[in-house]
């Protein structure tokens, strides 16, 4: 099953906007990460939050998780072409006693950034 | 310093058949998990190793099945192919449980 859930499931914006997509979850989770990938290829790591983390920047991307409302937004500033792609959230879920169980993906938001 | 890297990264099956996908981690990573992604779908987690045993399982059936090498490589087998194994099978490895790195992926089409 899939945990998180991104919105919109697609996005297109012109080339210089900001673009930003949120992810919802169900679960407790130990960290959301936001990944990239680009015409069904692999996918690339883009960044990772904490649960007791509230934002975080990496370059142009900018993440915010609330927990309260167990909600992520990805914020992509300044975007190029470049960035056209599709962007997942992943939950690791907080499991009593630990261990380990994978990551929960949502279905994505495809984004188009026109030139 | 090498990636993950999968194997092959094309493949075409016949329904009934048997696959074997490989997987080589990162350097310096010792875990390796199996993800299936249908298209237009996200990942979906298929299991973890560590080693050399599966250490988690998602909702997956016992037709697919896995292993790890003491060198941490890992394999993917999936028996009795059907119609709907039809994916994108994408490998991850990590160090403990932060920042998976993936590969590029297996296209797998059952026909």
């Amino acid at each position: 099953s899939q945990q998180g859930e991104e919105d919109p499931q697609a996005l297109s914006i012109q080339e210089g906007e900001n673009a930003t997509m949120n992810c919802s979850y169900k679960t407790s989770i130990n960290n959301l990460q936001w990944y990239r990938q680009n015409s069904g290829r692999g996918l690339v790591h883009l960044i990772l939050i904490r649960s007791n983390e509230r934002e975080k920047h990496s370059g142009r991307l900018r993440v915010t998780l609330d927990t309260s409302k167990k909600s992520s937004s990805l914020l992509i500033t300044a975007s190029r072409a470049a960035d056209t792609a599709s962007y997942f959230c992943a939950t690791d879920q907080h499991l009593e006693g630990g261990g380990a169980d994978g990551l929960t993906f949502g279905k994505g938001t495809h984004l188009i950034i026109q030139p | 310093d090498a990636g993950v890297t999968q194997s092959p990264t094309h493949l075409i099956k016949t329904r009934g058949q048997q696959v074997t996908l490989r997987c080589s981690p990162k350097s310096g990573h010792d875990t390796v998990s199996w993800y299936q992604q249908a298209l237009g779908q996200g990942p979906q987690f298929i299991f973890q190793y560590y080693e050399e045993e599966e250490r988690q399982r998602g909702n997956f059936p016992d037709r697919f099945s896995g292993h790890q090498f003491p060198n941490y490589s890992s394999e993917l087998n999936v028996n009795a192919l059907l119609l709907g194994d039809s994916a994108l099978y994408l490998c991850a490895s990590s160090l403990a449980r932060d920042g998976y790195t993936f590969g590029s992926g297996t296209r797998l089409t059952v026909v």
